[in-house]
């Protein structure tokens, strides 16, 4: 199994400009969530799946969107990107019924930088 | 006040001395996660506990819930150990059920 891979590894946007971040899964994992890391700061939750079709709001959601329509996938987009959205992002999965059951599986990250 | 506080933020070891990082949490959970993020970056869970103790090679980790409380341990420490360690906690089923709120992490390293 490949895990959790996610593209690109780095990317620079500018201002304004958008673009998908691309989570895929080989696990058969129902719980997919995609995470922000900030320098000294912990991991915030941005969105989340519980499965296909199914999408809900994490702790800082503004200025992204998710979609699911295959266990497989779980892509990240930004829309008009800000200065305020340059973190690593993390893309995770993991068994139903989620953390408090299963560990999560991280993907290598996704360090974007926008100016 | 963060619900997940670490301690130490840094930690600095002799390679061979006995580890302790500890996790303090102030809200009710359902389980209690240690995770070990590399200097690359990749992000990998060690444990996930919600009582007790589990072991796994050099690696122990307890958690404590009547004192909302979790210590992860390394006996014989190794540079190869150098990393952040992460402590994250999620809220009982029925809740949010994607949410794991993160502590900080402590970033350690373990000279030769």
């Amino acid at each position: 199994n490949a895990g959790v891979t996610q593209t690109p590894k780095f990317r620079i946007l500018k201002i304004g400009q958008s673009m998908t971040l691309q989570c895929t899964q080989d696990m058969n994992h129902n719980y997919m969530y995609w995470y922000r890391q900030d320098p000294g700061m912990g991991l915030k939750l941005i969105y989340y799946s519980v499965g296909a079709g199914i999408t809900d709001k994490g702790e800082v959601p503004n200025g992204y969107n998710v979609s699911r329509s295959t266990t497989e996938d779980f892509p990240l987009r930004l829309e008009l990107a800000a200065p305020s959205q340059t973190s690593v992002y993390f893309c995770a999965s993991s068994f139903y019924p989620g953390p408090s059951s299963y560990e999560q599986y991280f993907g290598p990250g996704t360090r974007l930088t926008v100016t | 006040k963060n619900e997940v506080e670490q301690s130490p933020q840094n930690l600095t070891a002799q390679e061979g001395e006995f580890i302790t990082i500890n996790c303090s949490y102030s809200v009710g959970i359902s389980a209690l996660h240690w995770l070990q993020q590399h200097p690359g970056g990749g992000i990998v869970s060690l444990f996930m506990l919600s009582s007790g103790k589990k072991k796994h090679g050099r690696l122990i980790a307890t958690i404590n819930i009547q004192e909302k409380h979790s210590s992860l341990h390394i006996t014989a420490s190794h540079p190869r150990d150098s990393a952040v360690y992460i402590c994250a906690v999620a809220l009982p089923y029925g809740g949010s059920q994607g949410n794991l709120i993160f502590g900080k992490g402590t970033k350690l390293s373990v000279k030769p």
